[in-house]
């Protein structure tokens, strides 16, 4: 079974600065997505951004880019110009073919004025 | 706006009493989960709907069951709950295009309390 990892509990970083989150997964799939989502407090989750494991240049949008490393099965998201809004839960996550998501346990991302 | 819908967002029951969360969706998706999140914890799947094929994950308790009459509505079904089933309860859709592609549209939970 696949699994994901999320080796940070939490994390903090000071508003304006860059933030980086890890992530990696276990797979023996060739053909997969990886996902982080945002889940701000009490609030629903949200998709932040996508990668197709099959594409080698690794995703942006806008402030968020990704660091994909797909033979050390690595996903890392990093968050540039940090604002007060980006302060959640980011959870990393692994779909392959058959329609489950798997979830990482989650980032705790505080952001300081 | 399309989206996912979840009612009630808060909901209240007492040990062993069953009880039913519902989902809806106008987003017209084929693919429904229920995931269980506990605080500060990883979304688990519990089971989802590729239409009206169900599949379960294989370490959901047979307490838990659902239904999904048509494309827009899913509903999760507590037949007994416990203290250890109180959590907060997210339903998704997703697009099948064959590949896993599309990502999960989320709705704003369900948080269940057991007393």
């Amino acid at each position: 079974a696949q699994t994901v990892t999320q080796s940070q509990p939490e994390m903090s970083v000071q508003e304006a600065e860059t933030v980086t989150l890890s992530c990696t997964y276990d797979t023996s799939e060739s053909d997969y997505y990886l996902f982080w989502y945002k889940q701000p407090p009490s609030r629903q989750m949200i998709l932040v951004i996508r990668q197709e494991a099959y594409k080698q240049q690794n995703a942006t949008e806008n402030r968020f880019s990704v660091n994909f490393q797909k033979a050390a099965k690595s996903f890392s998201l990093k968050i540039s110009d940090s604002q007060l809004g980006d302060a959640a839960m980011y959870f990393c996550a692994y779909r392959s073919n058959n329609n489950d998501m798997r979830f990482g346990a989650g980032t705790r991302l505080t952001v300081k004025p | 706006d399309a989206m996912v819908i979840q009612n009630p967002r808060y909901q209240v029951t007492q040990f062993g009493k069953p009880v039913t969360l519902s989902c809806s969706q106008t987003l017209n998706h084929n693919v429904m989960y229920w995931y269980q999140q506990k605080s500060s914890q990883a979304p688990k799947l519990l089971f989802h709907y590729y239409d009206k094929d169900f599949n379960n994950e294989a370490d959901t308790p047979d307490n838990f069951q659902s239904r999904r009459p048509n494309t827009s509505f899913c509903f999760l079904d507590i037949r007994s709950p416990g203290l250890g089933d109180a959590a907060m309860y997210l339903c998704a859709t997703s697009r099948d295009t064959g590949t896993g592609r599309s990502p999960l549209h989320f709705g704003n939970g369900t948080r269940l309390t057991v007393t």
